[in-house]
């Protein structure tokens, strides 16, 4: 099974982007690369995925190398609001007999400062 | 909104004594997860049903069970609680359709405590 390893925490300054990387390097090819983010006692909140490309959309932008075995998520501009856990994940399509993994990575936490 | 539903937000049980807690979603997505988050950990996927079709994960332990009667509501049934199991207990779907994976739309979680 593919696994996930992200550093536990790291700080950004307000206003600053925040990179925050992922390694899976026994992602296979089928298996997609999600970002989730969790603020304290809430549930998570997707944020991006991709397969092979780059993706970017109106949160965040997630740049994927080109032989997928890590990947980095990039918060343009952080705000206080993005101070959170954010988590990498590795999801496979579902399988012919109907299942499917899904693998969280152990998180991030993301301090921003002002 | 459409909506994913955790109901109660918070349950207190006691040692052994069977507990279900409840995920209705307002979004009409065909799969649905349960996940069970320790502190401090990241949430661990526990099973999921995509339509009818139940999904377990090969370590869940037997104490833990769950039904969907209909595509609105999913149930977790824990059947003899111990102190290991306290927890909180995420739900979340997701739309698939033609093998094609979606994003995950989470609740906000059920926070069960075991005396």
């Amino acid at each position: 099974d593919a696994k996930t390893t992200q550093p536990p925490s790291m700080d950004c300054a307000e206003g600053r982007a925040a990179n925050l990387p992922c390694n899976h390097s026994t992602i296979s090819g089928n298996e997609y690369v999600y970002w989730y983010r969790q603020i304290h006692s809430q549930g998570p909140q997707y944020i991006i995925h991709g397969l092979k490309n780059n993706e970017t959309n109106e949160m965040a932008s997630l740049i994927i190398t080109e032989d997928r075995k890590s990947s980095t998520l990039i918060l343009p501009h952080a705000t206080l609001r993005d101070t959170a856990v954010y988590y990498c994940i590795v999801r496979s399509p579902r399988d012919s007999g109907g299942y499917q993994k899904v693998t969280f990575g152990i998180g991030t936490k993301l301090q921003v400062i002002p | 909104d459409a909506m994913v539903i955790q109901n109660p937000r918070y349950q207190v049980t006691q040692f052994g004594k069977p507990v279900t807690l409840s995920c209705s979603q307002t979004l009409n997505h065909n799969v649905m997860y349960w996940y069970q988050q320790k502190s401090s950990q990241a949430p661990k996927l526990l099973f999921h049903y995509y339509d009818k079709d139940f999904n377990n994960e090969a370590d869940t332990p037997d104490n833990f069970q769950s039904r969907r009667p209909n595509t609105s509501f999913c149930f977790l049934d824990i059947r003899s609680p111990g102190l290991g199991d306290a927890a909180m207990y995420l739900c979340a779907t997701s739309r698939e359709l033609a093998g094609r994976t979606n994003e995950q739309f989470f609740g906000p979680g059920t926070r069960l405590t075991v005396l």
